[in-house]
């Protein structure tokens, strides 16, 4: 079966521009992490969503936000972007919120000048 | 945001060899704990995770031990081969707070 697929792959915006980035879980998976990944800080959480709910979030600003729909798939939206929003965008799937094994997709990577 | 160190240690081993990936976690009360394979372009594959009411489990060619006393978890690999060369990644997950936290990772470099 399909493994997470996220979208687009590679983007590059410019400071104050918002950004959105999509993902799609494991078919039959209904819960949807989001991570953001950089050299400086690592592998950083940043939300959770379980039934189109925020279930768990990360210490990140405001500026970050998303969503989940009703056929599981997700969304993050940065606003306002800042040079150090810079990464690459993780998405990790599982099969329920009190699942344990969780897996990723390939990220976005985004660039931000 | 949360994360766990910023440098990234390196492992360099040559193939044949066995590999062994060390970890420290955080939180006393995490309950959970996975090892992730990241290679380059891609996103963190699982290899294999231990629950805390054991210390050991294997799987194929790799081994994870887990010491709750002083919060240490190795990543064993039999037989390192090129294909193993990856960033691997530790994380931890509290039950109450059901978040994974991420280990800095560690780069392993097999030398053929």
């Amino acid at each position: 079966k399909a493994g997470v697929t996220q979208t687009p792959r590679y983007l590059i915006k410019t400071r104050g521009q918002q950004v959105t980035l999509s993902c799609s879980p494991i078919s039959g998976h209904r819960s949807v992490s989001w991570y953001q990944q950089t050299p400086g800080q690592g592998l950083q959480f940043l939300f959770e969503y379980f039934s189109e709910t925020q279930r768990n979030k990360g210490n990140f600003p405001g500026r970050f936000s998303g969503r989940q729909f009703s056929n599981s798939r997700s969304e993050m939206n940065v606003s306002t972007l800042e040079l150090g929003d810079s990464a690459l965008y993780l998405c990790a799937s599982k099969r329920s919120e009190r699942s344990y094994e969780q897996y990723f997709g390939p990220g976005t990577r985004l660039t931000v000048t | 945001g949360e994360s766990v160190g910023l440098h990234l240690p390196t492992l360099s081993v040559q193939e044949g060899d066995n590999s062994i990936i060390n970890c420290a976690y955080s939180n006393s009360a995490s309950d959970y704990f996975i090892w992730y394979k990241q290679e380059s372009g891609k996103g963190p594959q699982f290899i294999i995770d231990i629950r805390s009411n054991m210390d050991k489990r294997q799987g194929q060619r790799v081994t994870v031990l887990l010491n709750k006393t002083v919060k240490h978890l190795s990543l064993q690999i039999a037989a390192t081969q090129p294909g193993d060369s990856a960033v691997y990644f530790c994380a931890e997950r509290e039950t109450s707070y059901d978040k994974v936290i991420f280990g800095p990772g560690t780069s392993l470099s097999v030398i053929p």
